[in-house]
């Protein structure tokens, strides 16, 4: 069964750069027809899709973020990462990140970043 | 995007009673792009029925999907104390995917 870890700060500063990292395991992240995604969940609220990228490096980002947002993969370490650049307080949320085939099939347990000065 | 919307927001029921959650989509969704999760009180969510009606691995049969076109729904037919949670409805059948904004069912 495919295992998601995510890691990075758990604070950052506001105008900074958020990066989280995603560790698969239990199964290829070279896997064709998975979609390697990232959500995030405000305080609270619902559930927001950031966007995919698949093993060999293509993406699509949610047009409400894609101005801030990169994504990118390193096969050989079985990760995937996201950047997102000027966070700003609504910024602050729960990011999971998830696999995509059929669906969502699996899920980080999820990381809080606080934008914070 | 496809907007999707969820009712009621709040469903408020007893242990052993049927759940019935709906689930609205802006414009109209193949079935086979609609999924619907459970999310409980400080975890991820979990992917329950994908394919508008297939339940995912190990989810009980007390769980269904149905709907098309436009409207979608999700049966619990029996709650058990662990079903009260909030559930999400989603679609990927166009990009960028959307969730629904949730429906927390409640003990009353």
């Amino acid at each position: 069964q495919v295992q998601l870890q995510e890691s990075g700060p758990g604070l950052v500063k506001p105008s900074q750069t958020l990066s989280l990292t995603c560790t698969v395991s239990g199964g290829s992240i070279r896997s064709g027809g998975y979609y390697w995604s990232w959500i995030r969940q405000h305080p609270g609220k619902g559930l927001e899709w950031i966007g995919y990228i698949n093993y060999s490096g293509s993406t699509y980002y949610n047009p409400s973020l894609k101005s801030r947002v990169t994504m990118s993969v390193d096969t050989s370490k079985s990760q995937f990462s996201l950047k997102l650049i000027s966070v700003t307080a609504a910024d602050t949320a729960v990011y999971y990140c998830a696999s995509a085939a059929l669906a969502f099939d699996y899920w980080g347990q999820g990381t809080l970043v606080t934008v914070s000065s | 995007d496809i907007v999707m919307t969820q009712s009621p927001a709040t469903l408020s029921l007893s242990p052993g009673e049927r759940a019935t959650l709906s689930c609205r989509a802006s414009q109209s969704v193949s079935s086979n792009y609609l999924s619907w999760y459970q999310q409980r009180p400080g975890q991820a969510p979990r992917l329950l029925i994908y394919g508008g009606s297939t339940r995912a691995t190990g989810i009980p049969a007390r769980f269904s999907g149905s709907g098309s076109g436009t409207d979608f729904t999700l049966t619990i037919s029996s709650l058990q104390p662990e079903d009260f949670a909030v559930y999400y409805c989603q679609q990927d059948y166009d990009l960028p995917w959307t969730f629904g904004q949730g429906t927390k069912v409640e003990i009353k």
